[in-house]
C-alpha cells in the first residue's frame, strides 16, 4: 500500500490567494482527518469525515477554509483567501472506523503565505 | 471533553541513557491511548498503543503502560540511541469514535 498521499508537498503563495490541498487515504479507510502543525499552536484537528460524511468541524479556523470529501478516496481542503497566519504544514490521516485503530498520516503540506 | 497533557521538552540525552515522558490524559470514557513519532520532514506514525487498563505497549525497545488508577500512559526506553532523536506525541480516542487527541509534542535530542 502507498500509504497516505499528500499534494503538493509545499505550497508557497501570496495573501489573498485560493489554496487546495489534496489527500488520497489508504483504501479501504473509512476515517480522514485533517491537521494543522505549528509550532506555536502544535497538532490542531480541523476536521474529520466518516465514510466521507464530516462529522466534527469545529477545529476548522474560520469560513476562509473548508474541506470536502466527494469520494471514500478523496478529500481537498481550501483556504480562500490565504493569509499568512495560515502559514503551516497541513497533514492528512486515515483509519479504519474504530476507536482503537491508529492513524496513519500522510508527509504533510508545508504552506507558506507571503 | 478528552484531552492529553504530556511533558514539555526539549529534552536531550546521551546515548544509552534511561528515556521518560509523562503522559497523562482526562478522558469520560474508556480510551485507547498511543504514542506516534514524528521524524523531521515526515507524518507522524504509530509507535505503540494500549486499549485497555494495564496493557502494555512496546515497540523498539520503547514501552508505556496504561495506568486508569493515575490516568498516566508514560513512555520509557532503557537505552536511547541517536536514532531515536525525534518528537514524540501522546494521543488518545475514544472507543465509540474516531476522534484522536494529542499532546503537545516532547521533542527528544539524543546526543553520541
Amino acid at each position: 500500500d502507498a500509504g497516505v498521499i499528500q499534494s503538493p508537498r509545499h505550497e508557497v503563495t501570496e495573501m489573498g490567494q485560493e489554496v487546495t490541498l489534496r489527500c488520497k487515504p489508504i483504501s479501504g479507510h473509512n476515517s480522514l482527518f485533517w491537521y494543522r502543525q505549528t509550532m506555536m499552536r502544535g497538532l490542531e484537528l480541523l476536521i474529520y469525515f466518516n465514510n466521507n460524511v464530516p462529522i466534527d468541524d469545529s477545529g476548522m479556523p474560520e469560513d476562509r477554509f473548508s474541506a470536502k470529501m466527494p469520494n471514500a478516496s478523496f478529500s481537498t481542503l481550501k483556504i480562500q483567501p490565504s493569509e499568512p497566519r495560515d502559514s503551516a504544514v497541513y497533514f492528512c490521516a486515515s483509519s479504519p472506523r474504530r476507536g482503537d485503530s491508529p492513524l496513519h498520516f500522510g508527509n504533510g503540506t508545508r504552506l507558506t503565505v507571503t | 471533553g478528552n484531552s492529553v497533557t504530556q511533558m514539555e521538552g526539549p529534552v536531550t540525552l546521551s546515548e544509552e541513557a534511561f528515556l521518560t515522558i509523562n503522559c497523562t490524559y482526562t478522558a469520560t470514557g474508556y480510551p485507547s491511548l498511543f504514542w506516534y513519532v514524528q521524524y523531521p520532514g515526515e507524518g507522524l506514525q504509530l509507535l505503540l498503543k494500549a486499549t485497555k487498563a494495564d496493557d502494555k505497549g512496546s515497540n523498539k525497545g520503547f514501552e508505556a503502560t496504561y495506568r486508569k488508577e493515575t490516568t498516566s500512559f508514560h513512555l520509557e526506553k532503557g537505552s536511547v540511541q541517536v536514532s531515536d532523536s525525534a518528537v514524540y506525541f501522546c494521543a488518545l480516542s475514544d472507543r465509540g469514535n474516531n476522534d484522536m487527541r494529542f499532546g503537545a509534542g516532547t521533542r527528544l535530542t539524543v546526543k553520541p
